[in-house]
């Protein structure tokens, strides 16, 4: 079981540019979350999909968006890069299904803005 | 809104001797909790997790955590910390299941010295 992978491991951007972030997620999930990590900062909740639609979303500007496939895999974007987009980005997968489960973590994705 | 207090930014503590993580929560019913662990530019691996029934919770790599209705708290301990304890700590709540954005902690950074 590969667990949640995440893709690039990192990335550096220049300011004003889009980014894309690609996770999959542990094999039998479907429910993928996005988290937004600052240096020094517990992750903050970005949005959640499931059904290949947005479910839930925490207090981020629509700059940040995102898509899930037909194969549960999942993208996050980011346009109009701002310096304090620098973060870890986390994404976590779960399953609808099981309610008494935890999210399971990838290792991120590291984003610098230049 | 729910969220979650670590006091402790940081703690150090010697190795052998025991350690208590403090954690509490502001939410208006039980939520689900639960303690992550990220050692530096990794991502977050789950050390243990209370949905429900005993209030005293086993974990892996000898952590423990005692959910405590009456204080809103669910802290962390260990009676005897390894070298390999150092890391960030990182307590966290849920309306329910994993599927449901899961709300952090700041973050206690433990240092364990010889």
């Amino acid at each position: 079981d590969a667990g949640v992978t995440q893709s690039p491991t990192h990335l550096i951007k220049t300011r004003g540019q889009q980014v894309t972030l690609r996770c999959s997620p542990k094999s039998g999930h479907d429910t993928v979350s996005w988290y937004q990590q600052a240096l020094g900062q517990g992750p903050q909740f970005i949005f959640q999909y499931y059904e290949e639609e947005e479910r839930q979303r925490g207090n981020f500007p629509d700059r940040f968006s995102g898509h899930q496939f037909p194969n549960y895999s999942s993208e996050l974007n980011v346009n109009a890069l701002l310096l304090g987009d620098s973060a870890l980005y986390l994404c976590a997968s779960t399953s609808q299904g099981r309610k008494n489960t935890e999210a399971f973590f990838g290792q991120g994705t590291r984003l610098t803005v230049v | 809104a729910q969220s979650v207090t670590q006091p402790d930014i940081h703690i150090t503590v010697s190795e052998g001797a025991s350690l208590e993580l403090r954690c509490n929560y502001s939410y208006g019913a039980t939520p689900y909790l639960f303690w992550y662990v990220q050692s530096p530019g990794q991502g977050l691996q789950l050390l243990l997790k209370y949905f429900s029934g005993d209030t005293l919770v086993q974990g892996i790599k000898g952590f423990e955590a005692e959910f405590k209705r009456s204080q809103s708290s669910f802290n962390l301990r260990k009676p005897s910390v390894h070298w390999s304890d150092a890391a960030e700590y990182f307590c966290a709540v849920a309306l329910s299941g994993g599927y449901q954005k899961v709300t952090f902690g700041t973050g206690t950074k433990l240092q364990v010295i010889p």
